[in-house]
This record gives structure tokens, C-alpha cells and sequence, in this order.
């Protein structure tokens, strides 16, 4: 089974800082798949970035980005420029590939309450 | 493109009752998983559905039920309802199955249980 730990249960800046979420996995999976959500008061999940465990290149998405080490099982999301609207709950999350058989579904951690302060 | 809709946002029962959750998959969408997003906590899986068939369960009792219609929509049902119960229900759906498909969350029922 995987694991997905959020160290950080609260995180405040200013506006226009930058921040970095912090996300630890345990798997025994070579390949797979992990993520960073973002859920505002809303309550909808929405997906931030997505990094491909085969890739060593670190994926980027705007302001957002990641700090991938598979040796070291470590995602962290890197949010540059932040803006009031980056304030949410922020999961990390872990997927292996379907294979064939029934699907796990994404593993998330407890999440991380990022607040962007004026 | 119509979202992933759910349906109600709220509700509020009583230990023991049964209750049922629905699920309006993005246009498209012939899969969906469920989660339980409990207060404080990520969410966790409870299952999957794929062309009306169930596709994977996460660690919930079998009080944990559910369907999916010809049209992709999809219901999850709670009998003998716990305190514990009370929490934040996800349906998220994708395009299929592959070695990786984006899902595409609703914005959840919240679940109140007395």
C-alpha cells in the first residue's frame, strides 16, 4: 500500500512570495504517478500539476512548479508569485497505472492550508 | 462541456438511516470513482466504476455500494449509516481507463450523520 505524508498543516505568506509545500511518499511501485490539488473553500478538487514518475525532468505549469526526487520519494509544489487566489487546501496525491486489473484510485495526503496574505 | 455535478450539496441523516449520493459524470466521462474526504483529512478511494461494472474498491465495508446508469451517472449508497460516516463525498470522472487519465472532480456532497 502507498503512503502520502504533509508535513505542514498551515503555511502562511505574503502575496508575491514564493512558498514550497512539501510532500513525502512511500511505494514500492517503480512507475506511477503523483499530484499536486488544490482545493479552495469551494471544495472542488482541481488538479495543479502532474508528474510522471519516468520522467526526470520536473514538470512546470506557470507559477507552479515541482522539486521531484525518486530516490528520495520526496514531490514538493513550488508556487511562485503567489496571489490571494492561491489560498486553498493543497494534497498531495499518488497513483499507480492501470494495469488491467481494479483500479486504487489516487492516495492523497492530509494536505497543507497554504493562506496568501494581502 | 457540462462539469461533474453532484447531488445534494447537503444532507443530514441519522445513525442507521441509508442514503443515497448521486453523481453527474463530465460529458464523455464512461468512469467514476468516489472518494470519502472526512473533516481534516485527504480524501480516500472508496471505489471505481467503469461501463457500469465496479472497478476497484478502496477499504470501505460492503454498506458502501454502488451503480452507474447506461448514461455514466452514478449513485453511492450508505446503509446502517455511522457517526463516522459524516464527511465530504467526492465523485470524480475520467475519459476511460488507460495507463494514466486525468479525473475531474465534482464539488461534493456534504454528509451530516446525528
Amino acid at each position: 500500500a502507498q503512503t502520502v505524508t504533509q508535513s505542514q498543516p498551515e503555511m502562511s505568506v505574503q502575496e508575491a512570495e514564493t512558498v514550497t509545500l512539501s510532500c513525502t511518499y512511500d511505494t514500492s511501485e517503480n512507475n506511477y504517478y503523483l499530484f499536486w490539488y488544490k482545493q479552495p473553500p469551494s471544495r472542488q478538487m482541481i488538479l495543479v500539476i502532474r508528474q510522471e514518475a519516468y520522467k526526470q525532468q520536473n514538470a512546470t505549469e506557470n507559477r507552479f512548479s515541482v522539486n521531484f526526487q525518486k530516490a528520495a520519494k520526496s514531490f514538493s509544489l513550488k508556487i511562485s508569485d503567489s496571489q490571494l487566489g492561491d489560498t486553498a487546501m493543497y494534497f498531495c496525491a499518488f497513483m499507480k497505472p492501470y494495469s488491467g486489473g481494479g483500479a486504487d484510485g489516487l492516495t492523497f495526503g492530509k494536505g497543507t492550508h497554504l493562506i496568501i496574505q494581502p | 462541456e457540462t462539469g461533474v455535478t453532484q447531488s445534494p450539496t447537503h444532507l443530514i441523516k441519522t445513525r442507521g438511516q441509508q442514503v443515497t449520493l448521486r453523481c453527474s459524470s463530465q460529458s464523455g466521462h464512461n468512469t467514476v470513482s468516489w472518494y470519502q474526504q472526512a473533516l481534516g483529512q485527504g480524501p480516500q478511494f472508496i471505489f471505481q466504476y467503469y461501463r457500469e461494472e465496479e472497478n476497484g474498491r478502496g477499504n470501505f465495508p460492503p454498506r458502501f455500494s454502488g451503480l452507474q446508469f447506461p448514461n455514466y451517472s452514478s449513485e453511492l449508497n450508505v446503509n446502517a449509516l455511522e457517526l463516522d460516516d459524516s464527511a465530504l463525498y467526492l465523485c470524480a470522472s475520467s475519459p476511460g481507463r488507460s495507463l494514466y487519465v486525468e479525473q475531474y472532480f465534482g464539488p461534493g456532497t456534504r454528509l451530516t450523520v446525528t
